[in-house]
């Protein structure tokens, strides 16, 4: 399974646009990027997924360039409700169904 | 559509106890997995099950955990005699069943915040 790099921290403030950017060198042809948030005593919450070039949902932007070996979740106007942990996985579709999280990236939002 | 359910929330053992977790999927998700995360921890991948079957444990330690989703009902995972370091939370998440074009996310529960005593 490739293996993710993040930050383990960031800052931000309300209303800015929040930028986090996660590497994986060793992403295979086969593999996908798919990011979970999750909130202090919550389970993971799927944000958005992705194989290559842009993604778009309502809560966020998933930008991955041609080689693939990084991805970036943009997210938007951030907001308090936003502080979170955000995790980066790699992945195949198919065959073993495990995900497998590093430790994430701690979002702080400040007012 | 409710979301899947943990039971309980929070568990208190004391040492030597056994410690029952339950999950149910998602209506209409026949795949459920089960996570542990430490403090500060990303989650820790454990058993992956369907209906009966366990289809991935490689996981899961070999002794005192255990881990079933019968025909009926949620699905289970048991761990016999705790010690300290079982202390964590336990998340369970589901899918639905594959689909031709691959690809799926996993819905994860609340977890039961484990405590051992």
């Amino acid at each position: 399974l490739a293996k993710t790099t993040q930050p383990i921290s960031m800052d931000s403030y309300e209303g800015q646009e929040v930028n986090i950017t996660c590497s994986h060198n060793n992403i295979a042809t086969n593999d996908y990027i798919t990011w979970y948030q999750q909130f202090p005593s919550q389970g993971p919450r799927f944000i958005i997924q992705g194989y290559k070039t842009k993604v778009t949902n309502e809560v966020a932007s998933l930008f991955i360039p041609a080689d693939r070996k990084s991805s970036t979740l943009s997210l938007p106007r951030v907001s308090l409700s936003d502080t979170a942990v955000y995790y980066c996985l790699v992945g195949p579709f198919t065959g073993r169904r495990a995900l497998t999280f590093g430790s994430g990236t701690r979002l702080q939002v400040q007012p | 559509n409710a979301g899947v359910m943990q039971n309980p929330r929070h568990l208190v053992r004391r040492r030597g106890q056994e410690a029952r977790l339950r999950c149910s999927p998602m209506k209409g998700h026949s795949h459920v997995y089960w996570y542990r995360q430490l403090p500060e921890e990303g989650l820790k991948f454990m058993v992956y099950l369907q209906k009966e079957n366990i289809i991935d444990e490689s996981g899961m330690p070999k002794e005192r955990f255990s881990a079933e989703f019968p025909k009926e009902g949620p699905s289970i995972l048991r761990i016999q005699q705790v010690v300290r370091g079982d202390s964590a939370a336990y998340f369970c998440a589901s899918s639905p069943r594959d689909r031709e074009y691959g690809g799926e996310t996993q819905y994860f529960g609340p977890g039961t915040r484990l405590l051992v005593l």
